[in-house]
């Protein structure tokens, strides 16, 4: 049964800091992972998907890398903003088919702090 | 315009009642999911339909049934509600045919239940 856990739980950095989120899978049979953000009392929105054939993947300040064969993958935040406040999550999904599961980790709590 | 769309934002109910929880997406996707979040802010899979198909149906009590009148809706109702239903609801959908954008799911805003 795949699991996934984020390190650390929570997180409180000053603006600007360069930071690093991390995200490990015991099964590393995967088919994709996906970096989500979840603002307090809101949906998630997606940040970044890598497929596993794919060693990482960019979009903007954000910079997510895979390393399927340990299990593991990070999301590096550039000039972290206040504004990145928010709860980070990781999940892997098991296969391509439609009855592939998506498994979440727990998420990191994010603070930027002005 | 949004993505995907729940009703109703907010739910409060009592113990013993019946109630529905309703999903639309507009992005064509072939597959939509429901999941729970808890107070730990744990989310899990519940079911899943592909093309109104029920394809993924976890270990959830059988007083869950979700319903796909068609591809763009996905509706949960959950009878004889207990204070352990109180969460939070999130519908999903993704595109998992060939060619489907890598089958990246995109969530609704959610829909907090309380049970009282």
């Amino acid at each position: 049964k795949q699991e996934v856990t984020q390190i650390p739980a929570a997180l409180s950095v000053p603006e600007g800091e360069n930071l690093v989120l991390n995200c490990s899978f015991t099964d590393s049979a995967i088919y994709n992972l996906q970096w989500f953000r979840q603002d307090p009392g809101k949906g998630l929105t997606s940040l970044l998907l890598i497929q596993s054939s794919q060693r990482e993947q960019t979009s903007g300040r954000l910079n997510a890398s895979l390393d399927k064969s340990s299990g593991r993958s990070t999301l590096y935040i550039a000039a972290s903003q206040p504004g990145d406040s928010a709860t980070y999550l990781c999940a892997v999904k098991e296969g391509e088919t439609s009855g592939s599961r998506l498994t979440f980790g727990e998420g990191t709590q994010l603070t930027v702090n002005p | 315009d949004t993505a995907v769309s729940q009703t109703p934002k907010y739910l409060v109910t009592q113990m013993g009642n019946d109630k529905s929880i309703k999903c639309e997406q507009n992005l064509g996707h072939d597959t939509m999911y429901w999941y729970k979040q808890d107070s730990k802010k744990f989310l899990k899979i519940m079911f899943s339909y592909n093309n109104k198909e029920l394809i993924i149906n976890e270990t959830v009590p059988n007083r869950f049934s979700p319903k796909s009148p068609d591809k763009a809706h996905l509706n949960l109702h959950i009878n004889s509600l207990e204070l352990g239903d109180s969460a939070v609801y999130f519908c999903a959908s993704s595109q998992e045919s060939v060619g489907g954008a890598w089958n990246e799911q995109y969530f609704g805003p959610g829909t907090r239940l309380t049970v009282t």
